[in-house]
């Protein structure tokens, strides 16, 4: 079935430092997909998406590149704040609309000032 | 628009015991979606409505669960004699078709503890 695997954490940086969490997919066809962001005592909340492939998709300084040869969808950010300190899911969507959508376990980033 | 709002935020109930949760989407949304999440994973879907439709049930959603939207508007989400293995985070999320994709927006949850 479909699934996402990513970057186990905990990931701690120092402030400014480049940011790199790792997402692969296992899905057929042309899933939609997502990074989702969670903040502590807060609900997730959409980060940025890629519907196909090549597509990037990007907010806040995140982006992250539809990549269908090699089945990913990793996060990078240049340079990092204390304010990026979250739990970030990677997550697809099989169909365009209306799906259910299948999570990664989830990357722990905390950034040191 | 005030977002999705879910209610209670925090639940301690004991084993044998009935609770509901209750999900208000975003007012214009047709689409409700619940999921789970354990911790240290990722969330997990349950069940989706489409307006008062339940078109869509995982296996995840034993007989014990139970998910209503009457009115294509708000929905409960009932489980009848928790176990401990039922505490959880319990997601809520809503979306609208617009044709541009699948963007669910998601509450902040109800916390279940299972004593």
């Amino acid at each position: 079935g479909d699934s996402v695997t990513q970057m186990e954490g905990p990931v701690t940086l120092s402030e400014e430092a480049f940011l790199t969490i790792n997402c692969t997919y296992t899905a057929t066809g042309y899933p939609s997909l997502f990074w989702y962001v969670q903040y502590p005592g807060e609900g997730l909340q959409l980060l940025l998406k890629a519907t196909k492939a090549d597509d990037k998709g990007s907010n806040k300084g995140f982006e992250a590149t539809y990549r269908k040869e090699t089945t990913s969808f990793h996060l990078e950010k240049g340079s990092v704040q204390v304010s990026d300190s979250a739990v970030y899911f990677c997550a697809l969507s099989r169909y365009s609309s209306a799906s259910k959508i299948i999570f990664g376990s989830g990357t722990r980033l905390s950034i040191r000032p | 628009d005030t977002g999705v709002s879910q209610d209670p935020r925090h639940k301690i109930t004991k084993r044998g015991q009935n609770v509901t949760f209750r999900c208000d989407p975003i007012s214009e949304h047709n689409r409700l979606y619940w999921y789970r999440q354990t911790l240290g994973q990722g969330p997990e879907f349950l069940t989706y409505f489409q307006n008062e439709a339940q078109l869509e049930k995982s296996r995840l959603l034993s007989d014990r669960f139970s998910a209503e939207r009457p009115k294509g508007s708000f929905s409960t989400l009932e489980i009848q004699r928790t176990e401990q293995g039922d505490s959880a985070m319990y997601l809520c999320a809503s979306s609208y078709d617009s044709g541009g994709g699948n963007i669910q927006y998601f509450g902040a949850g109800t916390r279940l503890s299972v004593l």
